[in-house]
């Protein structure tokens, strides 16, 4: 079946712009994650759903960065005013309803470059 | 083990070698400890996890090992095979206050099994 998909695949914005990443998760699987990762670094936390809501966004670095989910399925990441600092790829994971959530399916990433 | 910055560990083994893969954790709280590995290019893939009341589990080719005395887990993979060759990642998944998971997960920084054939 098909797995977790996002787009665009590769992002170059100016310093300044707001930019809009997406996920489309696996069908039927309610919670969703987004991470971000950068250059040789291990996975950073962002935010959860569970559903349409957000019980966690403890990871969002600042008020610039948004994330909303519809239907229970489509994610959109927004990052207003771009710094260069943002600059990494952003991975999406989901993962059903069951068990413990250890298992995330995760999609390629969307690689952001701010010049 | 994990290393912070970016030169991240290195392993190089011959295919058809076992390889051992280390990660040293900080956080006693952890429910699960999870495997991962990142294909070039790819997201992560979940490889096996394990429960902190647990110091071994198995799976295919792979077995995870836990030392809760010493804050040190381990993932080996038997027969290694070029196919194997990735970033392996460890990460923990801490319950929230009310003692629910819900995966937010915490992951080290990473180490690179190049295996040759």
């Amino acid at each position: 079946g098909a797995g977790v998909s996002q787009s665009p695949s590769n992002k170059v914005t100016e310093k300044g712009k707001d930019v809009e990443l997406r996920c489309d998760p696996i069908s039927g699987h309610t919670a969703l994650y987004w991470y971000r990762q950068s250059l040789g670094q291990g996975l950073e936390f962002l935010i959860y759903f569970q559903g349409n809501s957000a019980p966690d966004k403890s990871g969002l670095p600042s008020d610039r960065f948004s994330a909303e989910r519809t239907g229970g399925s489509v994610s959109t990441l927004t990052i207003q005013r771009t710094q260069q600092e943002d600059s990494a790829v952003y991975l999406c994971a989901s993962s059903p309803r069951t068990g413990n959530y250890n298992e995330q399916f995760f999609g390629p990433g969307t690689r952001l470059t701010v010049l | 083990g994990e290393s912070v910055g970016l030169h991240l560990p290195t392993l190089s083994v011959q295919e058809g070698d076992n390889s051992i893969i280390n990660c040293a954790y900080s956080n006693s709280a952890s429910d699960y400890f999870i495997w991962y590995k990142q294909e070039s290019g790819k997201g992560p893939q979940f490889i096996i996890d394990i429960r902190s009341n647990m110091d071994k589990r198995q799976g295919q080719r792979v077995t995870v090992l836990l030392n809760k005395t010493v804050k040190h887990l381990s993932l080996q993979i038997a027969a290694t095979q070029p196919g194997d060759s990735a970033v392996y990642f460890c990460a923990e998944n801490i319950s929230n206050a009310g003692g629910t998971s819900y995966g937010k997960l915490t992951f080290g920084q990473g180490t690179i099994l190049t295996v040759h054939p």
